[in-house]
């Protein structure tokens, strides 16, 4: 069973370089969200998506678009780098979108943004 | 807003010891509650959580957690802690969406 696969694992861009990370599950889930994670701030919603077509803002999505073409994709795109992106992407997904239904989480994203 | 404090940033307990993890949250209407555990370089595994009725929860791996509406708080405790359960430790609380706010987070360590 794969669940949420996430790629890369590590990532190091300079300041205004753009990149994408991926984000792809295997178990038909409805909704997907990325969180960043900051030392003692826990875990940060940037954006996420309650199905095929339908993306909206999270808590801190400036420097962050989202697309969701796929039920299966839910890519993250950094359009400039800053060094205030350099942070551990996380990306979840859960069957639906009310919060009974349990968030698996991908293995993360290592960002350095110098 | 809604808000999650986890007061203790790092914890540390003897293996076989007990353990009793804190988390204060703040939200306006009834609450979805949540503990997740975070091994190194992994992502985040739902431990437990609490959506109505009995207020004493049962998760995996041996751990529980009462809700106490009264404190705001969502107390996570393990009865006899095993070096395998060192990692971070975070609470959250759903919203409306399943969009979680998350607390700091606890890390614990255990000593042989």
């Amino acid at each position: 069973n794969a669940g949420v696969t996430q790629t890369p694992k590590f990532q190091v861009l300079k300041t205004g370089q753009s990149m994408t990370l991926q984000c792809a599950q295997d178990m038909n889930h409805e909704y997907m969200s990325w969180y960043r994670q900051d030392p003692g701030m826990g875990l940060r919603l940037i954006h996420y998506s309650v199905g095929a077509g339908i993306t909206d803002q999270g808590e801190v999505p400036n420097g962050y678009n989202v697309s969701r073409s796929t039920t299966e994709d839910f890519p993250l795109r950094l359009l400039s780098a800053a060094p205030s992106q350099t942070s551990v992407y996380f990306c979840a997904s859960s069957r639906t979108q009310g919060s009974n239904s349990p968030l698996h989480f991908g293995n993360g994203t290592r960002l350095t943004v110098t | 807003a809604q808000s999650v404090t986890q007061p203790d940033i790092h914890i540390t307990v003897s293996e076989g010891a007990s353990l009793e993890l804190r988390c204060n949250y703040s939200y306006g209407a009834t609450p979805y509650l949540f503990w997740y555990v975070q091994s190194p370089g992994q992502g985040l595994q739902l431990l437990l959580k609490y959506f109505s009725g009995d207020t004493l929860v049962q998760g995996i791996k041996g751990f529980e957690a009462e809700f106490k509406r009264s404190q705001s708080s969502f107390n996570l405790r393990k009865p006899s802690v095993h070096w395998s359960d060192a990692a971070e430790y975070f609470c959250a609380v759903g919203t409306a969406g399943n969009m979680l706010t998350f607390g700091g987070g606890t890390r614990l360590m255990v000593k042989p």
